[in-house]
């Protein structure tokens, strides 16, 4: 099992421009999560999913879209890139919305925006 | 709204030392509080958990005691390893079940 994967790993972007980071799972987790992390402020969550064709906002959602097309991806997009979206991204899976069920993190992607 | 407090770090300890991570929360009803680790150039990893209130939590040689009465929930080792440096995140689970972060405190530990 590989569990989480994010592509790419790190990436640069000049404002405006867009991208996509693509996060994927092996688990037949049905929840997923785009959380960013900044310096002092720990992880914020972006958006989420609660199972294929579903999304919905978390704390941060502004500048952001996401897509949950197959079970096992879920995309986050930047349409037009601005310096504050400068982060570390985390995707997150997990069974379902419980205590009981751990969220699995995959490993980043540092994104630059200058 | 729901919050985690960390103590500020980095924390730097020679190895075989006593590990304290001080987590405050405030939150509605009785969350499920967590804790992270976040080995250097990784993901965030589940260290360990407890889902009421007295409840020990416990892996690898680390501790934390859920506290109702003073709303806490601080991490423990007896003896800490060089191995164990990382990035360690306090977090609550609120009662619309997302997952709320403290801010992630370094551990540094020298041999």
């Amino acid at each position: 099992n590989a569990g989480v994967t994010q592509t790419p790993k790190f990436r640069v972007l000049k404002t405006g421009q867009s991208m996509t980071l693509l996060c994927a799972q092996d688990m037949n987790h049905e929840y997923m999560y785009w959380y960013r992390q900044d310096p002092g402020m720990g992880l914020r969550l972006i958006h989420y999913s609660v199972g294929e064709g579903t999304t919905a906002k978390g704390e941060v959602p502004d500048g952001y879209n996401v897509s949950r097309l197959k079970k096992q991806n879920f995309l986050l997009g930047l349409e037009s890139a601005a310096p504050s979206q400068t982060s570390v991204y985390f995707c997150a899976s997990s069974k379902g919305g419980t205590d009981t069920y751990e969220q699995y993190f995959g490993p980043g992607t540092r994104l630059t925006v200058t | 709204g729901d919050s985690v407090t960390q103590m500020e770090g980095p924390v730097t300890l020679s190895e075989e030392a006593f590990l304290t991570i001080n987590c405050t929360y405030t939150a509605t009803g009785y969350p499920s509080l967590f804790w992270y680790v976040q080995y250097p150039g990784e993901g965030l990893q589940l260290l360990l958990k407890a889902t009421k209130a007295d409840d020990k939590g416990s892996n690898k040689g680390f501790e934390a005691t859920y506290r109702k009465e003073t709303t806490s929930f601080h991490l423990e080792k007896g003896s800490v390893q060089v191995s164990d440096s990382a990035v360690y995140f306090c977090a609550l689970k609120s009662n619309t079940g997302k997952l709320i972060f403290g801010q992630g405190t370094t551990l540094q530990v020298k041999p």
